[in-house]
């Protein structure tokens, strides 16, 4: 596609059920990258991909937090047990490769809303 | 922990006027990347800076480095009302692909 598009663009979930966030980035792109931003914050950074596997997942906030990207292309984010503080605004970015001059297109974001 | 504090938090023009946001960060960058944002959703790539740049120009915009000051300006000329948003600096530091985002400035362009 012409950019990062992300699935779905709302969840509403109760506290204590399993999410999962999808994203899917621009074709070619084999770096993947993974934010969330809250209200009246930038975003900060989870976990990024280079192909298939999590090459920085320092920034996942603990253990109920886990990304996938099987096949080095769409990327899943599944948070269980969600709380409260999960809500948040969740984007991916995705770049042509990991080098430091490369630029992070993002996408639109999904709202997620733990009730 | 933020790399990036953009001032001020928040700024309002007349349209036709000039914008100027300025970037402070705190460690060693391989570059910075400056984005806007409409309603607290998807993130419009800018311009990116690298570390050995002192100015960029992309269009009404102009940004500036300074590595020896850790800081950074984005310069819009000529505002219109859809530049109305919020803009953000992000820097990759050593070692490092995360982005490190500050938390933003607001800007409000009046018709």
């Amino acid at each position: 596609g012409a950019g990062v598009s992300q699935t779905p663009s709302n969840k509403v979930t109760e506290k204590g059920k399993y999410v999962e966030l999808r994203c899917d980035p621009i074709s070619g792109h084999t770096a993947l990258y993974w934010y969330r931003q809250s209200l009246g914050q930038g975003p900060e950074f989870l976990i990024y991909f280079q192909g298939t596997g999590a090459a920085d997942d320092s920034g996942l906030p603990n253990d109920r937090f886990f990304a996938v990207r099987p096949e080095g292309s769409v990327s899943t984010l599944k948070i269980q047990r969600t709380e409260r503080g999960d809500s948040a605004v969740y984007l991916c970015a995705s770049s042509r490769g990991l080098a430091v001059y490369n630029e992070q297109f993002f996408g639109p974001g999904t709202r997620l809303t733990v009730l | 922990s933020q790399q990036g504090e953009e001032d001020p938090q928040a700024l309002s023009i007349q349209e036709g006027e000039n914008a100027t946001m300025n970037c402070s960060y705190k460690t060693s960058i391989n570059n910075l990347q400056w984005y806007r944002q409409n309603s607290g959703r998807g993130l419009v790539h800018l311009i990116l800076i690298r570390s050995n740049e002192r100015e960029k120009h992309s269009g009404r915009l102009r940004v500036t480095l300074d590595t020896s000051k850790k800081s950074s300006s984005l310069l819009i000329t000529a505002s219109r009302a859809a530049d109305t948003a919020s803009y953000f600096c992000a820097g990759s530091g050593a070692g490092s692909y995360q982005l490190t985002f500050g938390k933003g400035t607001k800007l409000s362009v009046i018709p």
